[in-house]
């Protein structure tokens, strides 16, 4: 079974500060990654996935992450973040085999301070 | 594209009865379909996987005959809470997942969710 660990459960940051939140998964087989964001009262969204080739990826809202498969790590940055981008981020893999359900971490709440 | 809806959105019910949650994928064919659940402040726990024209597999520790879950088309699957006790209270989420398309079988589209109180 694939488990998803997000360390930072609580960041709080001021307005132009670079962000990076870690994760990391267990899994014996390969995967596909996933960052999610929820913002206040909405749906989760989609900012970036990586399914294989450059480890490194763009997504949404100038968000990226980086795919370091000796790490067996899938970290977000953002170089300055903006108020706007307060909200709830989840990092989540699934199997590329199989039901491929998504795994989920426990997120991570990020608080932008204008 | 991609657009996964959920209904209702939100929903009170009394104790003892049984409330119907439907995910519908509006302009995509999903064979595959998940249920999650998320407690305040918590992350998305899943609960079930949706196959459409079959049994649906649950996760351990959740109960089938408490959690009735249908998937009878491409586009529908609903979720039954029975005889729903205030602990079932929670947001309840689904996904699906493209039946084809490229990248159709890594990506999952979510829906806004419903928020079951139970009283």
């Amino acid at each position: 079974a694939q488990s998803v660990s997000q360390h930072n459960h609580h960041v709080i940051l001021s307005e132009a500060a670079s962000l990076e939140l870690g994760c990391n998964y267990s899994y014996g087989g390969t995967v596909n990654l996933f960052w999610y964001v929820q913002y206040p009262g909405q749906h989760l969204q989609l900012l970036l996935k990586y399914f294989s080739g450059d480890p490194l990826v763009k997504g949404i809202k100038g968000f990226e992450a980086e795919f370091i498969k000796s790490k067996f790590s899938f970290n977000l940055r953002k170089p300055s973040v903006q108020w706007s981008d307060t909200a709830e981020y989840f990092c989540a893999v699934n199997a590329k085999t199989g039901r491929r359900a998504l795994t989920f971490g426990s997120g991570t709440r990020l608080q932008v301070q204008p | 594209g991609a657009v996964v809806s959920q209904h209702p959105s939100w929903v009170i019910c009394k104790s003892g009865t049984s409330v119907k949650i439907e995910c519908r994928s509006l302009d995509f064919q999903a064979t595959t379909m998940f249920w999650y659940r998320q407690f305040p402040k918590q992350s998305l726990m899943l609960m079930a996987t949706s196959n459409e024209g079959s049994k649906a597999t649950y996760e351990q520790g959740v109960e089938k005959d408490k959690f009735l879950i249908n998937h009878a088309s491409l586009t529908l699957s609903t979720l039954t809470v029975t005889s729903a006790h205030p602990e079932d209270s929670s947001f309840y989420i689904c996904s699906a997942r493209r039946t084809s398309g490229r990248g159709s079988d890594y990506e999952q589209y979510f829906g806004p969710g419903t928020r079951l109180t139970v009283t």
